[in-house]
């Protein structure tokens, strides 16, 4: 079965600062990646994916991602945060079995402080 | 503009009473989901569809129900069974084109229970 799991439900960071989100994964068959981010009370909007394509992932917003098959990994890194970074965003993984489910983290929430 | 709607976008109903959320897609996607988050949680997979008038239960199925008698269109029934109906319930579709299963998202609606 496939499972993603995020370390930390809640990051902080001060403005300017690396952002890092960890995600590992747990997948029979090379999986296919996704970070969403959701703004409160709001759906969730795609950052980014892995497809195999290539391992370092560039996303919208200044976002990226490395896949590291050795480390089951799919961290989600900026280099300088802002404050509209603060927002809970979501690791997924997509599923096996059909109709492509996709297998969701529990979220970390990342605050912004000045 | 292509997107998912979802409405409302708050809803009240008291204890007891089946509700009917609604998710439109003008994406030309065949399929559809229905998710619910709780604080803490992450998405739950309530139903699922790929073709018009054929869904599947997901993890959390009980006490919902859903149709799908057009493909633009995926409603949800919370029922008076579940039995902690409050919560966020956000709709997705996704290209079943692609082989990358990324899933797009409406901007919810948050359901009050009392």
């Amino acid at each position: 079965a496939q499972s993603v799991t995020q370390l930390g439900s809640h990051v902080s960071v001060s403005e300017g600062a690396l952002v890092l989100l960890r995600c590992n994964y747990s997948s029979s068959v090379p999986p296919y990646l996704f970070w969403y981010v959701q703004y409160p009370n709001q759906g969730l909007q795609l950052l980014l994916k892995y497809t195999s394509a290539a391992t370092l992932v560039k996303g919208i917003n200044g976002f990226e991602a490395e896949f590291k098959k050795s480390e089951t990994s799919f961290h989600l890194t900026k280099p300088s945060a802002h404050m509209s970074d603060a927002a809970e965003y979501f690791c997924a993984v997509s599923g096996t079995g059909g109709y492509n489910k996709l297998i969701f983290g529990a979220g970390t929430r990342l605050a912004v402080h000045p | 503009d292509g997107g998912i709607t979802q409405s409302p976008k708050y809803l009240f109903r008291k204890e007891g009473q089946n509700v009917t959320l609604s998710c439109e897609q003008n994406l030309n996607h065949d399929a559809m989901y229905w998710y619910r988050q709780d604080p803490g949680q992450g998405l739950r997979l309530i139903y699922y569809s790929q073709i018009v008038n054929d869904f599947q239960k997901g993890d959390i199925a009980e006490g919902y129900s859903v149709s799908r008698e057009k493909k633009e269109s995926f409603p949800l029934t919370v029922t008076s069974a579940q039995k902690n109906p409050t919560a966020f319930y956000l709709c997705a579709s996704r290209s079943t084109s692609g082989p990358y299963g990324e899933q797009y998202f409406g901007p919810g609606t948050r359901l009050t229970v009392t």
